[in-house]
C-alpha cells in the first residue's frame, strides 16, 4: 500500500515564529487532507488539497502531486496552534485515507 | 449542520465484555469510515462502508471486530470479548462521495479494564 512520512516528528518553537511541516507518499494521490489533531484528541480538518495551492488565515499548504509530496505552512504561530498534525492520503480505487505518523508540534509563549 | 457524531465519547469495559460504538454521518454523508488509533500513533483505517454495504473491510481484525451501516440508524462497530489492546481511540468519518473530503467525529476512547 501507500506510504507516507512526516517530518520533522517533532518541533517546538516559539510564539510567533513560522513554521513548514512536510508530507511525502510513496504513489499517486486523488486525495490529501491535513488534519490538526489537538491535546484534546479531536482531528480538525485544516485542508482538503490533492493538487495546488490553499490558504486560510495563517495557515496554508501546497500539494504537488507530481512530485509527490504536501507542505504545511503555519506563520504567526500561537500557543493554541499546538498538537499533532497528520497527513492523509487516498489513491485511485483505494477510498480508504492513509495517514502519516504525524507531526508534534509545540509552541512556546 | 451538525458534524459527524460518535457516542458514547468514553467507554470503559472490563475484559470479555462487548462493546458498541456509534456512529452518525453528516447530513448528506453516505460513505462511512472507521479507524484506530493506538496511543502515540497515528490513525489506521479499518473498514469503509455504505448504507447497507461493507464496502472495504481490509483494516479489520479476523476475529471479534463487525461494523454494520443499516438502512436506517446509525453505523455501529461491535468489539466482542474485549481484550487489553483493545483501548483505544475509535474515529468514524463520512464523506458526501467517493474521493471527496472526510470529516472525522470527535473519536470513542475505549478503555479496556
Amino acid at each position: 500500500g501507500i506510504q507516507v512520512e512526516q517530518s520533522p516528528p517533532d518541533l517546538i518553537l516559539q510564539e510567533g515564529a513560522n513554521s513548514t511541516l512536510r508530507c511525502n507518499f510513496s504513489d499517486s494521490v486523488n486525495n490529501l487532507q491535513w488534519f490538526h489533531q489537538n491535546p484534546w484528541g479531536q482531528l480538525i480538518n485544516l485542508f482538503y488539497i490533492p493538487s495546488g495551492t490553499k490558504q486560510n488565515g495563517r495557515l496554508s499548504a501546497t500539494t504537488v502531486a507530481t512530485e509527490r509530496y504536501s507542505l504545511l505552512y503555519i506563520s504567526s504561530s500561537q500557543t493554541t496552534d499546538s498538537g499533532v498534525y497528520f497527513c492523509a492520503v487516498g489513491n485511485f480505487g483505494n477510498e480508504k485515507l492513509t495517514f502519516g505518523t504525524g507531526t508534534r508540534l509545540t509552541i512556546i509563549p | 449542520n451538525a458534524g459527524v457524531m460518535q457516542n458514547p465519547r468514553h467507554l470503559v469495559r472490563r475484559r470479555g465484555q462487548e462493546a458498541r460504538l456509534r456512529c452518525s454521518p453528516m447530513k448528506g454523508h453516505s460513505h462511512v469510515y472507521w479507524y484506530r488509533q493506538l496511543p502515540e500513533e497515528g490513525l489506521k483505517f479499518m473498514v469503509y462502508l455504505q448504507k447497507e454495504n461493507i464496502i472495504d473491510e481490509s483494516g479489520m481484525p479476523k476475529e471479534r471486530f463487525s461494523a454494520e451501516f443499516p438502512k436506517e440508524g446509525p453505523s455501529i462497530l461491535r468489539i466482542q470479548q474485549v481484550v487489553r489492546g483493545d483501548s483505544a481511540a475509535y474515529f468514524c468519518a463520512s464523506s458526501p462521495a467517493l474521493n471527496t473530503e472526510a470529516f472525522f467525529g470527535q473519536g470513542t476512547r475505549l478503555t479496556v479494564v
